[in-house]
């Protein structure tokens, strides 16, 4: 079974506008982080935002928040006021604490930010 | 602080010959990781290593991969011989033992061409 799924390859948005990205997730280790990373065309990976299994709030980071529900294992990222530099490719991530931290990413969600 | 550190940054070869690629991570970090990625795909966990020690490496053709990291610092990841389907971006990233988010840090990649 995927560890990580995204099912959206493309979303288009409008500049200013709020985006929803997609990602499920598949463990059954108690402790474990969700992670986001922007990856732009210039090919390196940058880490946006972290929830841990544990955390009781949301995650947020500037115009970045994760909806995390644990009980549907999903944690989407949300971007709000979308700027043209965020379109990228964005992955999410998965690390299990009791599986020596191994690091799962998902397929992906390519990001067009429209003028 | 230093970021991960790769080279060569880009790297063509024929089919059949043989390729090298070098990773340091950030000062102080136990965990490094090898991953493949293909254009379009996710990153591929190849290897993971906990100081000089190799955790996972299921996903590592071994018929012509071969990593190592000797003392626990810098690592190599060698292909040999080369295929068409080995073209892709080497990505290395690393991680502290504990502490924080434990969210990867990535080199800018190596990328291969295969001819």
């Amino acid at each position: 079974a995927q560890k990580i799924t995204q099912t959206q390859p493309g979303m288009f948005v409008q500049e200013k506008e709020a985006v929803t990205l997609d990602c499920t997730y598949d463990t059954s280790d108690p402790s474990y982080g969700l992670f986001w990373y922007k990856q732009p065309s210039s090919g390196e990976m940058i880490f946006l935002i972290y929830q841990g299994s544990y955390d009781q709030q949301n995650a947020t980071e500037g115009r970045y928040s994760l909806n995390f529900q644990k009980a549907r294992k999903s944690a989407n990222l949300v971007i709000s006021a979308s700027q043209l530099g965020d379109s990228a490719m964005y992955f999410c991530a998965m690390r299990e604490a009791n599986t020596g931290n191994q690091f799962y990413f998902g397929t992906g969600t390519s990001l067009t930010v429209i003028p | 602080e230093a970021g991960v550190a790769q080279s060569p940054r880009y790297k063509i070869i024929e089919k059949r010959q043989s390729v090298a690629f070098w990773c340091n991570p950030i000062s102080g970090h136990a965990t490094l990781y090898w991953y493949q990625q293909i254009l379009g795909q996710g990153p591929k966990l190849l290897i993971q290593f906990q100081n000089n020690g190799v955790v996972d490496d299921s996903q590592l053709p071994k018929d012509r991969f071969s990593a190592e990291r000797l003392k626990g610092v810098d690592s190599t990841l060698k292909i040999q011989p080369a295929k068409l389907e080995d073209s892709a971006v080497y990505l290395c990233a690393s991680s502290p033992q504990g502490g924080g988010t434990g969210e990867l840090f990535f080199g800018e990649g190596s990328r291969l061409t295969v001819l």
